[in-house]
């Protein structure tokens, strides 16, 4: 069964700090991975997109990994602010039997303190 | 700007009801997607259709049921037999290609009074 995990949780650390979200995965045969982020009552918003075949991507202060044979993907946001408070998802398109399936991870909740 | 507008923000059912929550998309996406989630759950995949007039069952289901007449439209009606309810209700679409991600609405929050 495909799988996600997410850890920790939820994180919460002083602003200015620089931080590692943890993404899991049980199978390596993906398409691509996707992570967003989700604001208390709003939908996704997406943040980065890698493709199976990428090692990372960036996007202003966030960087995100992918080690698809190790079915670990990270998310690092450098110097963070408290504008960056939400919870974080990380979607995993699977490839089953020709076809696909996205499948979410639980969400790190997290707080940055000014 | 292209996107999903879902609407109602917020619904309110009584039982016995069945109330549709529609989502429209203007991306000229061919698949569409109806997710639920519950605190402590994550998201979980309710009904998806790849192309018009198809649609597919997903993990959750029952209760539920959809229609995919236009591209652009994919409602939602969460029936009677939907014994749980209550929930935040997020449509999203995505072109069926490996190389693409994933585009969310802002949700629909269904509460049973």
């Amino acid at each position: 069964k495909q799988e996600v995990t997410q850890i920790p949780a939820a994180l919460s650390v002083p602003e200015g700090e620089n931080l590692v979200l943890n993404c899991s995965f049980t199978d390596s045969a993906i398409y691509n991975l996707q992570w967003f982020r989700q604001d208390p009552g709003k939908g996704l918003t997406s943040l980065l997109l890698i493709q199976s075949s990428q090692r990372e991507q960036t996007s202003g202060r966030l960087n995100a990994s992918l080690d698809k044979s190790s079915g670990r993907s990270t998310l690092y946001i450098a110097a963070s602010q408290p504008g960056d408070s939400a919870t974080y998802l990380c979607a995993v398109r699977f490839i089953i039997q020709g076809a696909q399936k996205l499948v979410f991870g639980q969400g790190t909740r997290l707080t940055i303190n000014p | 700007d292209g996107g999903i507008t879902q609407s109602p923000k917020y619904l309110f059912r009584k039982e016995g009801q069945n109330v549709t929550l529609s989502c429209e998309q203007n991306l000229n996406h061919d698949a569409m997607y109806w997710y639920r989630q519950d605190p402590g759950q994550g998201l979980r995949l309710i009904y998806y259709s790849q192309i018009v007039n198809d649609f597919q069952k997903g993990d959750i289901a029952e209760g539920y049921s959809v229609s995919r007449e236009k591209k652009e439209s994919f409602p939602l009606t969460v029936t009677s037999a939907q014994k749980n309810p209550t929930a935040f209700y997020l449509c999203a679409s995505s072109i069926p290609y490996r190389g693409y991600g994933y585009t969310f609405g802002s949700g629909t929050r269904l509460t049973v009074v």
